[in-house]
């Protein structure tokens, strides 16, 4: 079935640093989201993506569709304790109102 | 305007006992998804609801496990003769008509016994 892949499954930051964090699939998806997760948590969705290309902020945040509709990034500048958390990856195949494939995630770590 | 609430948010079960876990999605949302997530995964799509409706199942395991959204009422993800290997998080989406987000609630723990 489909997969996404996320790595690395931790990362380390100092607070105010930059961090970006890649997804990618074997197969196409018609649009990404980025959601994170706090323990004990829902996921809570950061950013939705719908077209190839498509550059979407919110905040400090930055997310981008890949042309080849095969991977997505997501950047945090200037990065918070508040920052901590699970980011996943998730990919939708056809259009509105399917099911999501979601990668395995990555840990975020900020230390002050 | 209330986000998609699930209950309980914990629940112990013995093996051979049934699991029932309730779901209400977000005002104005009619579209539901139930997902599995284990420690240190992903989240996992088990099946997608309208009312009424099952629309897809393909993630559903084909024993014990049943989901139904009724026409009133919260829609129901129930696990019957639960085993250890059911001890998860299930967490509850919705989408609204018009697009493909989807909101989550903040999940059931289960933990099998």
């Amino acid at each position: 079935g489909q997969q996404l892949n996320q790595s690395p499954q931790s990362m380390f930051i100092q607070e105010g640093e930059d961090v970006s964090m890649n997804c990618t699939s074997s197969s196409i998806f018609n649009t990404w989201l980025w959601y994170k997760q706090e323990p004990g948590e829902g996921p809570v969705l950061l950013i939705a993506l719908y077209k190839a290309g498509e550059l979407t902020s919110n905040g400090r945040l930055t997310a981008q569709f890949g042309i080849t509709r095969k991977d997505s990034f997501l950047n945090i500048s200037a990065s918070i304790p508040s920052d901590v958390g699970i980011y996943f990856c998730a990919g939708q195949e056809t259009g509105a109102n399917s099911k999501l494939t979601f990668g395995k995630g990555i840990t975020l770590s900020v230390r002050p | 305007n209330a986000g998609v609430m699930q209950n309980p948010r914990h629940l112990v079960r013995r093996r051979g006992q049934e699991a029932r876990l309730r779901c209400s999605p977000m005002k104005g949302h009619s579209h539901v998804y139930w997902y599995r997530q284990l420690p240190e995964e992903g989240l996992k799509f088990m099946v997608y609801l309208q009312k009424e409706n099952i629309i897809d199942e393909s993630g559903m395991p084909k024993e014990r496990f049943s989901a139904e959204f009724p026409k009133e009422g919260p829609s129901i993800l129930r696990i019957q003769q639960v085993v250890r290997g059911d001890s998860a998080a299930y967490f509850c989406a919705s989408s609204p008509r018009t697009g493909p987000e989807q909101y989550f609630g903040p999940g059931t723990r289960l933990t099998v016994t």
